[in-house]
């Protein structure tokens, strides 16, 4: 089955600073990957997704970048702001059409915004 | 609220008792997925409905764990005879998409098991 790590665990910047969170996985089929962000006891939000047939998508000031051929994806954010701490999960799935389609996620980056 | 819904937020049993959880998802999504969500992990898949047929169940699904989506609505876990090891925030997410896209997740049920 798929197996999706992420670094770092825990990440303190400072605000105004660019913050990025790697992940690898191991599934050479794993064509979709989305990042999500978990707030202190609320549900986890989907931030930006990427399917396996782009190099990068952008979304403000949220960025992922996928590199297939290393089977590693990143999230970047620039210009931190207080309201970006949270903990980041990344995730991997093979979207079959017709078959689990189970997200196998990270195990989480605590990413911490220093005034 | 247009959002997944789950009930309860919190519950305590005690072990070897049964529990059972619901989760409402958004109206028009036709996918709804179970994740197992425990201290300092991610979410951990553990099935999944496609309309009312359920269409995978995870290794992490012991024969104690079964799940129902009747009329393809709402769905519900249940756990029989828990243990403590089962502590962990139930998490529901529901989908617009035929598959995992966007998923949508609910606030969770918290169960601690005594």
């Amino acid at each position: 089955g798929e197996n999706v790590e992420q670094h770092p665990s825990t990440l303190s910047v400072q605000e105004g600073d660019s913050a990025v969170i790697k992940c690898t996985y191991s599934d050479s089929a794993s064509n979709y990957f989305p990042w999500y962000k978990q707030e202190l006891g609320k549900r986890p939000q989907l931030i930006i997704d990427i399917r396996s047939n782009v190099g990068e998508k952008k979304d403000q000031r949220i960025a992922v970048t996928l590199n297939k051929t290393a089977k590693h994806f990143s999230l970047h954010i620039t210009e931190t702001q207080p309201e970006d701490s949270a903990v980041y999960f990344c995730a991997a799935s093979h979207l079959s059409g017709g078959g689990a389609d189970g997200l196998t996620f990270g195990k989480g980056t605590h990413l911490i915004i220093q005034p | 609220d247009t959002g997944v819904s789950q009930n309860p937020r919190h519950k305590i049993t005690k072990r070897g008792q049964n529990v059972t959880f619901r989760c409402d998802p958004i109206s028009e999504h036709n996918r709804l997925y179970w994740y197992r969500q425990t201290l300092g992990q991610g979410p951990e898949f553990l099935t999944y409905f496609q309309n009312e047929a359920q269409l995978e169940k995870s290794r992490l699904l012991s024969d104690r764990f079964s799940a129902e989506r009747p009329k393809g609505s709402f769905s519900t876990l249940e756990i029989q005879r828990t243990e403590q090891g089962d502590s962990a925030m139930y998490l529901c997410a529901s989908s617009p998409t035929g598959g995992v896209e966007k998923l949508f997740f609910g606030s969770g049920t918290q169960l601690s098991v005594l």
